[in-house]
């Protein structure tokens, strides 16, 4: 058990719609990683937060946005949902901004 | 195209073999290299890390050989398990370091045979 807890696990919705996926960090740790993985793309960073701020961005789309709240909990919404956005998506988090990063167990979204 | 990459998409062992899962990188000037292990549906996980003033580092049953000469990296896991069946990702830290200059390859499915 890595301390990252993700909600939810499983996700099917239509095209057009919007989720929200929810991330708790590992007690203490302020840097909270969203990540996309799909078959045929890998693991790909898509953001990051440190302590509430946005810190770097990768490869999110702009239908894709995120935020860190003040207790640390991060939130990864993602809207006009088109079948390329089903995959998995992992929050990680980290103490330091080093690579070991604490990965959740994910959410698959699935896109119909 | 992707700095990191991995010469094998699956690599399949016997039990108690030593495994080999090999990786190429592109960029030079990365800082350091770290491989995760991804058990079906979970998480990557952290395995070992390896600066790029290192050539060798060794864990628990592992062992991780840095070539900066021919830019590749390799993990070699000692007397394979089933536990150790997973994909096996490296990954690339470069832009000062931190978690964003993060690059994970495409992964390399370990199959352990009985």
């Amino acid at each position: 058990d890595s301390g990252v807890t993700q909600t939810p696990k499983h996700l099917i919705t239509a095209t057009g719609q919007r989720v929200t996926l929810r991330c708790s960090p590992r007690s203490g740790d302020l840097s909270v990683y969203w990540y996309q993985q799909s078959l045929d793309q890998g693991l790909q960073f898509l953001i990051q937060y440190y302590n509430g701020e946005e810190r770097a961005k990768g490869n999110i789309l702009e239908r894709f946005s995120a935020q860190q709240f003040p207790d640390l909990h991060s939130e990864l919404n993602l809207s006009s949902l088109e079948l390329g956005d089903s995959a998995l998506y992992f929050c990680a988090s980290s103490t330091y901004n080093t690579g070991e990063l604490f990965f959740g167990e994910g959410s698959r979204l699935t896109v119909l | 195209g992707e700095s990191v990459g991995l010469h094998l998409p699956t690599l399949s062992v016997q039990e108690g073999d030593n495994s080999i899962i090999n990786c190429a990188y592109s960029n030079s000037a990365s800082d350091y290299f770290i491989w995760y292990k991804q058990e079906s549906g979970k998480g990557p996980q952290f395995i070992i890390d390896i600066r790029s003033n290192m050539d060798k580092r060794q864990g628990q049953r592992v062992t991780v050989l840095l070539n900066k000469t021919v830019k590749h990296l390799s993990l070699q896991i000692a007397a394979t398990q089933p536990g150790d069946s997973a994909v096996y990702f490296c990954a690339e830290v470069n832009s000062g370091g931190g978690a964003d200059g993060l690059t994970f390859g495409k992964g390399t499915h370990l199959i352990i045979q009985p």
